[in-house]
């Protein structure tokens, strides 16, 4: 299957901060990327849609203005947690559809463990 | 009501049972169907992919899909400990690049030796 690459794996950072996380399709382009958060124990929740060359579509009641959203390449999009504080400690993943396989499948990232002190 | 509805478990079961897993759903525009393997502190791994009712099958899984019932399934046979991990279901009204997944809450497995 495609491969999506997400990094870091784990960031410990402290209150106020500000925090990138990278997701790149290795060997696809993704036009459009989708960013997760979880909790423990609890399903992926979405919180935006992440579309090349224009800007991200939010999910309700996700603040745009604390994670930011850019996508500037068909292989690259981030995610920044701007002035993180505890509650923003969480679990995010990034994924995509290939298109090349009629973009049925979505494949995910390994994962970001944020952790805000 | 949740558009995707599938029991969180935990489910435990003795090393070489079959395991049920299953998933309801409400929105009939629903056609693509997959199954997602997610161990603890990684991100999901795509299992199966189905789209038209009926089995598919690959390996020791197997995907059914009931679209009169709204109902899907995957089975898991001569389960291991290292099948021990969340599974979602997830699902999508349109393929494409752009179009988000509907996800299940998980269901927690642990296979025991």
């Amino acid at each position: 299957g495609a491969v999506v690459s997400q990094h870091p794996s784990r960031v410990i950072c402290k209150s106020g901060t500000s925090v990138k996380i990278e997701c790149r399709s290795l060997d696809f382009q993704a036009t459009t990327m989708f960013w997760y958060r979880q909790f423990p124990k609890q399903s992926l929740m979405l919180m935006a849609t992440s579309n090349e060359g224009s800007k991200a579509t939010y999910e309700q009641g996700v603040e745009k203005d604390k994670f930011l959203i850019n996508h500037a390449s068909l292989t690259l999009s981030t995610l920044t947690v701007t002035s993180a504080h505890p509650e923003d400690s969480s679990f995010y993943i990034c994924s995509a559809r290939d298109q090349r396989q009629g973009g049925t499948e979505a494949f995910f990232g390994q994962g970001t463990r944020l952790t805000v002190v | 009501q949740k558009e995707v509805e599938q029991d969180p478990g935990p489910l435990s079961v003795p090393e070489g049972a079959i395991v049920s897993l299953n998933c309801t759903y409400s929105n009939s525009a629903f056609q693509y169907f997959m199954w997602y393997r997610q161990y603890s502190r990684k991100g999901p791994e795509l299992l199966m992919y189905t789209y038209s009712s009926g089995n598919k099958e690959d390996g020791r899984f197997t995907a059914q899909v009931d679209k009169s019932s709204k109902y899907i399934s995957l089975f898991i046979r001569d389960s291991q400990p290292s099948d021990s991990a969340t599974y979602l279901c997830a699902m999508s009204a349109y393929t494409g690049g752009g179009n988000k997944l509907t996800f299940g809450t998980g269901t927690q497995l642990k296979v025991e030796l």
